[in-house]
Order: C-alpha cells, then structure tokens, then sequence
C-alpha cells in the first residue's frame, strides 16, 4: 500500500521567516510526487516532480525531490500571511491508474 | 474554463436522510476523482472514474455509498442512509491522464449529517 508521511503536522511562524515542509513517501513504481496548496476551499496545484535533484521553482517557493532517500521538501522565503495554508503532498504510481495518495497535510500560520 | 463545479456547496442533513453530491468536470477531461476530506484521516480518495467507468473504487467506505457517472460532463455521490460520521468535506477533482497532468479540484461540498 502506498503511503505519504508529513512533517511537520502543523508550524506556526512570523511574517519573513523560512519554512521546509517535508514529505516521506513509500510507493511501488513510482511515477511523480505533487504538492498541493489548500487555503479555505480545494487543493491548488504547486508542483510536480519526477526527477531527482531538480528543483522546482515559483516564487519564493521551491520544492525537490530525492528519489534515493524517497523524499521531498517544500521551501517557502520570506513568508507572508497569505502563505497560510495546508500544505499537501502526493505520490502517484506508475501502475496505470495515476491515482494519486495524498499525506495529512502540514498546516503552516503565518503571523504579521 | 470554469473549473470543475460542485454542487451544493454546503449541507446539513439528518441522520437517515439520504444526500446527493454533484460534480461537473472540467470539459475535455476524462477522469474525475471523488474525495473526502476530514481533520482526522486528512484527504483520502473514494472512487476514480476514466472515460464514465468506475476504475478503483476501493475507497468507498461501505454500502451506503454509490457514485455514477452517466456523462462526461456528470457524476453523482451519493450517500443513503447518512450518518453523523459522514460528515466532512467532499471534493471532486478531474484530469486529463496522461504524463504532466495533474487534478484540478472543484471547490468542495462542506457535508455536516446531525
């Protein structure tokens, strides 16, 4: 069974500082991992990885993957309040059916 | 686009009484996902339709709960009987499968069974 890990479940930070969110995954064939931003209403897409080592940008927000290690982190500079969200994770396998698992999600406050 | 819509946005039912959420995809998609998302087990997936058909519906929690998918632009989850336990957010989300896509979510349907 496929399983995402997230850590921190929940941060609590002031306006400018960084935050790494983190995601552990165990998948059988895996395909590509996604993080998700879900503020008051539905997840919003941020990024897809497939490839070790290369990192995602938008933003002040980056993300990369570690296939090895089976991980990937999510960075956010210079925070802002309306950074504050639930953030998701997801792996997806590469078995046919591209039914992604999501993690519990970390909840990151940004205070002013 | 209008992005994928859900209907109603929020409902509050008694235990026993039966609840149909509805979805519209995104046009030109071909697969819709439903979703349920609570505080404790977080955003777990229910059923994955491509192309109308049901494919993994391994998710569905127990009999009480069906989901249709008459048309490509369509699809139903129902709930009969409810139960309080029941409560939760229910998303649907639809793609395009294939290598790149990724799920656009509607906004929700905020479920509370009394």
């Amino acid at each position: 069974e496929d399983k995402v890990v997230q850590s921190p479940l929940s941060l609590v930070v002031h306006e400018g500082d960084t935050v790494t969110l983190n995601c552990s995954y165990e998948v059988t064939n895996f395909r590509s991992l996604l993080w998700y931003k879900q503020e008051k209403k539905a997840p919003t897409f941020l990024f897809m990885l497939t490839s070790s080592g290369i990192e995602k940008k938008s933003g002040r927000l980056s993300s990369i993957l570690d296939k090895k290690e089976l991980f990937s982190i999510l960075n956010i500079t210079a925070t802002q309040t309306g950074d504050s969200a639930i953030y998701l994770c997801a792996v997806e396998n590469s078995g046919g059916s591209y039914i992604p698992t999501f993690g519990r999600g970390t909840s990151l406050i940004v205070h002013p | 686009d209008a992005g994928v819509i859900q209907s109603p946005r929020h409902e509050v039912t008694e235990m026993g009484q039966e609840v149909t959420l509805r979805c519209k995809p995104i046009s030109g998609h071909n697969s819709l996902f439903w979703y349920r998302q609570t505080m404790m087990r977080g955003l777990e997936l229910l059923i994955y339709f491509n192309n109308n058909v049901p494919i993994d519906d391994s998710g569905m929690p127990e009999d009480r709960f069906s989901a249709k998918m008459p048309n490509a632009s369509f699809s139903t989850l129902k709930i009969q009987p409810s139960e309080p336990r029941d409560s939760a957010v229910y998303f649907c989300a639809s793609s395009l499968i294939g290598p790149g896509e990724t799920q656009y979510f509607g906004p929700g349907t905020r479920l509370l069974v009394l």
